[in-house]
């Protein structure tokens, strides 16, 4: 079955500090994409990263890095140094291309940072 | 146009009345997707169409929710008899590619039925 786990339901941290989101996925595919969307309090979801399932390596992009494990179906997501504008919702999703082929979300972590 | 647009933006209606929701996805996608978001909760996957495959419907929460999409572009999710329980944001997406590409959300569409 296809689905996707955000255990956190809210993180508040002070400015600077890291955070990471953990997203843990479930699928039956060998070939699936993942996904990382940020909702801010505006409304519209913006995507921030795509990885599929034959890339393990991980991504840096300024102050956001993401860790996929295949080891234990996880794509953990990190913001260091964290800003106030980055307090958001986030989600994570999965799709699988050759089977269901619809993008599922997670129920989402809602981040807020403090000054 | 440039992105996915929905309308309308707002949308208030009366206990039992039908509504019809537009989604207009980015020019030549040729999947698109509806989720509802209730307030405070997560992207509640309702209905996916990809290209002139059979859409999949495993998502809408009762028989009083339908959709279509026409000519492969415009769609319309259409709620029948609304309960104060429909009450959401409605989003539209688009993909390029199936699910291999990232989707383009419009800005929804928030429904209140009173």
């Amino acid at each position: 079955a296809q689905k996707v786990t955000q255990a956190q339901t809210e993180i508040s941290v002070v400015e600077k500090e890291d955070v990471t989101l953990d997203c843990v996925y479930e699928t039956r595919d060998t070939t699936y994409y993942l996904f990382w969307y940020k909702q801010p309090p505006s409304g519209e979801l913006v995507f921030l990263i795509r990885r599929n399932s034959f890339d393990e390596q991980n991504e840096i992009s300024g102050r956001y890095s993401w860790n996929f494990q295949k080891s234990t179906s996880s794509f953990n997501f990190t913001i260091t140094a964290s800003q106030v504008v980055d307090s958001a919702v986030y989600f994570c999703a999965l799709s699988e291309p050759y089977n269901t082929d619809k993008l599922i979300f997670g129920t989402g972590t809602r981040l807020q940072v403090f000054p | 146009g440039a992105g996915v647009s929905q309308s309308p933006s707002n949308k208030v209606t009366e206990k039992g009345k039908d509504v019809e929701l537009r989604c207009d996805p980015i020019s030549g996608h040729t999947a698109l997707y509806w989720y509802r978001q209730s307030l405070g909760q997560g992207l509640e996957f309702l209905i996916y169409f990809q290209g002139n495959s059979a859409p999949d419907k495993s998502g809408l929460p009762s028989d009083r929710f339908s959709a279509e999409r026409t000519g492969g572009s415009v769609s319309t999710l259409t709620i029948q008899r609304t309960q104060q329980e429909d009450s959401a944001v409605y989003l539209c997406a688009s993909t390029e590619d199936r699910g291999r590409t990232e989707a383009f959300f419009g800005q929804g569409t928030r429904l209140t039925v009173v």
